[in-house]
């Protein structure tokens, strides 16, 4: 099974800086089509999560674009230009190129 | 913009037997996978199962093999999850979500506790 890490477990920022998250698999992302599933989610204290970020780089509908994702093979990166208040709560990457799918532990955001 | 909303959560005795259900409405439900994930204090997120557009593409997770079945009617753009021989270690929140290897959408969730 693939395993997927990411660093830092907890992050605190202050506002309007920039935070940026890790994500790294045990085994290459790239599928059998040359598609990457690598995909970061945030979710905010009491609700589901929601993706951000698809594909490594694609940001969903409604995603600011102060939001970006990078990587490629088994190094992935999410960074927030600016952080603002809505950003609080705990990001994850997940991988859907192997199955079982699997998600790294989670950062969480905060703000200092 | 998809919607789903999950059902069927609730206070189980190990041993026991659950079934989830999952409506999914704002999109053309029939031409997609749809998956269950949960979600454990301890354990983080974790997918589950996911069941193809006719069902005949279908797998699980090796916690759950066995135990869980995923089924689906498109009659009804619903789909469910039949959990039996429930653990306590499946105490979870458990999500509906479109396009298991994309993660689309995902519903808010409905939490299932194994406990005497």
């Amino acid at each position: 099974d693939v395993v997927v890490t990411q660093s830092p477990l907890s992050l605190s920022v202050t506002l309007g800086q920039p935070a940026s998250i890790s994500c790294r698999s045990s085994q290459s992302l790239v599928y059998i089509t040359g598609h990457t599933y690598l995909h970061w989610f945030l979710q905010r204290p009491g609700q589901s999560p929601r993706r951000l970020i698809y594909q490594v780089s694609n940001r969903d509908s409604g995603v600011p674009d102060r939001f970006s994702g990078s990587g490629s093979g088994t190094d992935f990166t999410l960074k927030i230009d600016r952080v603002e208040a809505e950003d609080v709560g705990v990001y994850y990457c997940m991988q859907g190129t192997h199955s079982p799918f699997s998600f790294g532990p989670g950062t969480r955001l905060d703000l200092k | 913009q998809g919607l789903l909303v999950e059902s069927g959560g609730g206070l189980v005795e190990p041993g026991g037997s659950l079934r989830l259900s999952c409506a999914a409405s704002g999109f053309d439900f029939a031409d997609h996978y749809m998956a269950w994930f949960r979600q454990t204090p301890g354990q983080g997120l974790e997918w589950i199962s996911y069941i193809s557009q006719t069902g005949g593409d279908i797998l699980y997770a090796d916690s759950v093999k066995g135990r869980f079945t995923i089924s689906r009617d498109n009659t009804k753009n619903s789909f469910h999850l039949q959990m039996n021989s429930l653990k306590i270690e499946d105490t979870a929140v458990y999500y509906c979500a479109s396009e298991p290897r994309t993660g689309d959408y995902w519903g808010q969730g409905t939490l299932v506790t194994v406990s005497s």
